[in-house]
């Protein structure tokens, strides 16, 4: 079945430096989406990428989608405290109601 | 609040209990999910219903049966569950299927004993 996987699973970064995931799907998607998990929170929608090459920028958080809609990365620029989480990447096919969630990336940001 | 709304944020049941989760959206929302979030694991998906009508089974066990009743509620009745179901139980819902942005409830966090 459809397999969604991120890289890296654990990432600590001293506070300003940059830090990016990366998620790798076995398919071809039709769109992707990335959410963001605070420490005992819920799940929250940060973006969805549709076409292929699509780059999207969010403030310090850029967003890519690959060529062949089978990649996808977040990169945060000068990392803050305020960025620690799991960062989920999330994609579905054509035609079906399923979004499959990556492994997810946990990042901790230290002062 | 998200404007999804899920409770009660915490349950303890034991094995041969009957329990229902509660998710609630007051967004005008016509897609709702259930997913579970085990330690360690990816979200995955459970139930998915479109305009009250379930179009998605993920091959949950049949001890987890979801109700629809309308398009701003949606339940998930738990019996005879096993220690191993315990986990965070998340409801989403999205204005449609497919290319829509998820708004997820905080959650309940269930512990089977």
């Amino acid at each position: 079945g459809q397999q969604v996987m991120q890289i890296p699973q654990y990432q600590h970064v001293q506070e300003g430096e940059d830090f990016t995931t990366y998620c790798n799907s076995s398919t071809t998607l039709s769109n992707i989406q990335w959410y963001k998990q605070r420490p005992g929170g819920h799940p929250v929608f940060l973006i969805q990428l549709v076409k292929s090459g699509e780059v999207k920028k969010q403030k310090r958080l850029t967003f890519q989608f690959g060529e062949a809609k089978k990649n996808s990365s977040l990169h945060i620029t000068a990392t803050q405290t305020t960025d620690v989480g799991t960062y989920f990447c999330a994609g579905t096919t054509s035609g079906t109601y399923k979004y499959i969630f990556g492994t997810g990336t946990r990042l901790k940001v230290l002062a | 609040e998200t404007g999804v709304t899920q409770t009660p944020r915490h349950l303890v049941m034991g094995m041969t209990n009957k329990k229902s989760l509660k998710c609630e959206q007051h967004l005008g929302h016509n897609a709702m999910y259930w997913y579970k979030q085990s330690a360690k694991k990816p979200l995955e998906l459970m139930f998915v219903y479109s305009l009250e009508e379930r179009v998605e089974n993920n091959s949950v066990p049949s001890r987890f049966s979801p109700e629809c009743p309308n398009s701003s509620h949606l339940f998930l009745h738990l019996h005879t569950l096993q220690p191993e179901d315990s986990a965070l139980y998340l409801c989403a819902s999205s204005a449609g299927q497919g290319t829509y942005g998820y708004t997820f409830g905080s959650g309940t966090r269930l512990t089977v004993v």
